[in-house]
């Protein structure tokens, strides 16, 4: 099986832009997590959907909002970029139960000039 | 709410040595386990889990970790470090709660060394 894939990459921005971030998971897998890593903050969770539903959200800004496709890919979006918006932004999937193992993209690495 | 603690940011070892990376969880009801690495530049691979049954559980790469239950502790090992051991290793929970999907709680992560 194909793993989970993220694009793009890399990202670079400047501060008060938006940016849309892509995630399709692995075949088969209807949860969709996305988590955010930065050297000061670790990794911080930032939502989960399930068969196009929020299911869970974590302690972010209203600036972070995400969504699922019928087909399980996600995309994140972060409006009006702040510059401790740098990070890279994982997304994971996974059945949908809680001991379910997450697989791991990559990663987008954004940079916020 | 739940929380992490890897005791130790950062881990040097020798080659062929003995690695011990510690886990501590706080929850009234203990969570599912799971230790996950990561390597420069790439995303987080599952080493090892722990939902239910037997607490030592082995993983990938001659990795394995033991849950006690006692000392809410999940503790990873490996009894002889390989040079490309060397990375960023994750200790993280989920809840057990159904209602909790599958948001993941990490500690802050130990950095591991090998030294040749």
């Amino acid at each position: 099986k194909a793993g989970v894939t993220q694009t793009p990459r890399y990202l670079i921005k400047t501060r008060g832009q938006q940016v849309t971030l892509s995630c399709s998971p692995i075949s088969g897998h209807r949860s969709v997590s996305w988590y955010q890593q930065t050297p000061g903050q670790g990794l911080q969770f930032l939502f989960e959907y399930f068969s196009e539903t929020q299911r869970n959200k974590g302690n972010f800004p209203g600036r972070f909002s995400g969504r699922q496709f019928s087909n399980s890919r996600s995309e994140m979006n972060v409006s009006t970029l702040e510059l401790g918006d740098s990070a890279l932004y994982l997304c994971a999937s996974s059945y949908p139960s809680g001991g379910d193992t997450q697989y791991f993209g990559p990663g987008t690495r954004l940079t916020v000039l | 709410a739940q929380s992490v603690t890897q005791l130790g940011s950062h881990v040097s070892v020798s080659e062929g040595a003995l690695v011990l990376l510690r886990c501590n969880y706080s929850s009234s009801v203990p969570p599912y386990l799971f230790w996950y690495v990561q390597y420069p530049n790439q995303g987080l691979q599952l080493l090892l889990k722990y939902t239910t049954g037997a607490t030592l559980v082995k993983g990938i790469n001659g990795f394995e970790a033991e849950f006690k239950k006692s000392e809410t502790s999940f503790h990873l090992t490996k009894p002889s470090a390989h040079m490309s051991d060397a990375a960023e290793y994750f200790c993280a929970v989920t809840p057990r709660e159904e209602t909790s999907g599958s948001r993941l709680t990490f500690g802050e992560g130990t950095q591991l060394t090998v030294n040749p």
